[in-house]
């Protein structure tokens, strides 16, 4: 299976600041088509998943453009450009190139 | 808009069976590959299953194969997850989600394993 791995694992950040998660894969993530399935979810405290982010770096729709990835291969990461209030939650990174898909450990953001 | 509802979640004892349910809404759900994905307390994300657009194909991990089974009724715009011979570590949230991009998640249905 390919092993998906977040850091950090936890992430206090201060309103209006940056914040950067890193996720890396044990094995490449493109497919034979060329793309790479590549995905991010936000889980806000008591809610259940949301896709934030598809195929490395396309935002879904509603989604702020603070928000932004970008990668290739087997390094991967998610940017928040100024944290705000409403982005406390745990961010997970999630494979689905190789069978079975696989997902980050999550990393918690908070705000410091 | 796109619509997930799990339901069905419960109380049950190990080794006992129950079966959750999927009800989607909102796009063409025979177009489309459907998952299964749980949370256990406190802890991250782990797939169980998956089923194709037409119920053809089927797939598990190796840890609930042959205890959980994916089914789906297109007339019904539902998804099923039969468990079986449940076990203390099948206590999760237990989340649909639609298509090969991931792209809708259901708001979740707990189960809960114990006697």
């Amino acid at each position: 299976d390919v092993v998906m791995t977040q850091s950090p694992l936890s992430l206090p950040v201060a309103l209006g600041q940056p914040a950067s998660i890193s996720c890396r894969s044990s094995q490449s993530l493109v497919y034979s088509d060329g793309y790479t399935y590549l995905h991010w979810f936000q889980q806000r405290p008591g809610q259940s998943p949301r896709r934030l982010i598809y195929k490395v770096s396309n935002w879904d729709s509603g989604v702020p453009d603070r928000f932004s990835g970008s990668g290739s291969g087997t390094n991967f990461t998610l940017k928040i450009s100024r944290v705000e209030a409403e982005d406390v939650g745990v961010y997970y990174c999630m494979q689905a190139t190789h069978w079975p898909p696989t997902f980050g450990q999550g990393t918690k953001v908070e705000i410091k | 808009q796109v619509q997930l509802v799990e339901s069905g979640g419960g109380v049950v004892q190990p080794g006992r069976s129950l079966r959750i349910s999927c009800v989607a809404s909102g796009f063409n759900f025979s177009d489309y590959g459907m998952h299964w994905v749980r949370q256990a307390p406190g802890k991250g994300l782990e797939w169980v299953a998956d089923i194709s657009y037409d119920g053809s194909k089927k797939f598990y991990p190796d840890s609930v194969k042959g205890r959980l089974t994916v089914s789906r009724d297109n007339s019904k715009n539902t998804l099923y997850l039969q468990m079986d011979s449940l076990r203390d570590s099948d206590t999760a949230v237990y989340y649909c989600a639609k298509g090969m991009l991931w792209e809708s998640w259901g708001q979740g249905t707990l189960v809960t394993v114990s006697s």
